[in-house]
């Protein structure tokens, strides 16, 4: 059964300081890496990630794959309170295009 | 353009009763899937459908079915709730099966 596991789940910082979320998974037929970001409701996208070693990068946030050892990272510099919400990592299998998630990080941004 | 859409936003049912719940996905997009989002715990795949046909479903009982019409919008239906089944049900869309998907706000049920 495909997993993903995210660490740490919780996470409080001060404004200004750098993050990084972490993310494990083994998932059949893998095909993509994504993360999004939930504020209340609906996940946001954030990126998706196919070739390894390859950064994304938006603006404070950027991220890595590493499809040999099967994991990712999500990085936030100079956070804002803005930034407080809950990171989801998702693995996409090419099988029906189905997306295995992962508990989430909630991260806490203090003024 | 619009996003996802999805109704109602909440909803309260009791124990054995059922529900449907609706999604309109993102206009081009004609891939709906559906995840049940438990508190504290990341989306769940149930569902997805592509031009009308079912193309994957998760761990889910036969309680939980769905389908998708002409115009692409979905209807998930759950028979004989359970307490457990309360939880954030979210609708995400793609233009195909394999590409990128967006989701809606979502849909809280309240089972008691």
């Amino acid at each position: 059964e495909d997993k993903v596991v995210q660490s740490p789940l919780s996470l409080v910082v001060h404004e200004g300081d750098t993050v990084t979320l972490n993310c494990s998974y083994e998932v059949t037929n893998f095909r993509s890496l994504l993360w999004y970001k939930q504020e209340k409701k609906a996940p946001t996208f954030l990126f998706m990630l196919t070739s390894s070693g390859i950064e994304k990068k938006s603006g404070r946030l950027s991220s890595i794959l590493d499809n040999k050892e099967l994991f990712s990272i999500l990085n936030i510099t100079a956070t804002q309170t803005g930034d407080s919400a809950v990171y989801l990592c998702a693995g996409e299998s090419t099988n029906a295009g189905k997306s295995t998630f992962g508990d989430g990080t909630t991260l806490t941004v203090k003024p | 353009d619009a996003g996802v859409t999805q109704s109602p936003t909440h909803l309260i049912k009791t124990r054995g009763q059922q529900v449907t719940l609706r999604c309109s996905p993102i206009s081009g997009h004609k891939s709906v899937s559906w995840y049940q989002q438990v508190l504290g715990q990341g989306p769940q795949f149930i569902f997805q459908y592509y031009e009308k046909e079912e193309r994957g479903r998760g761990n889910f009982p036969d309680r939980f079915s769905a389908r998708q019409f002409p115009n692409y919008s979905s209807e998930l239906n759950v028979n004989a709730l359970l307490l457990g089944d309360s939880a954030l049900y979210l609708c995400a869309s793609s233009r195909g099966t394999t590409e990128t998907q967006y989701f809606g706000p979502g849909t809280r049920l309240l089972v008691l």
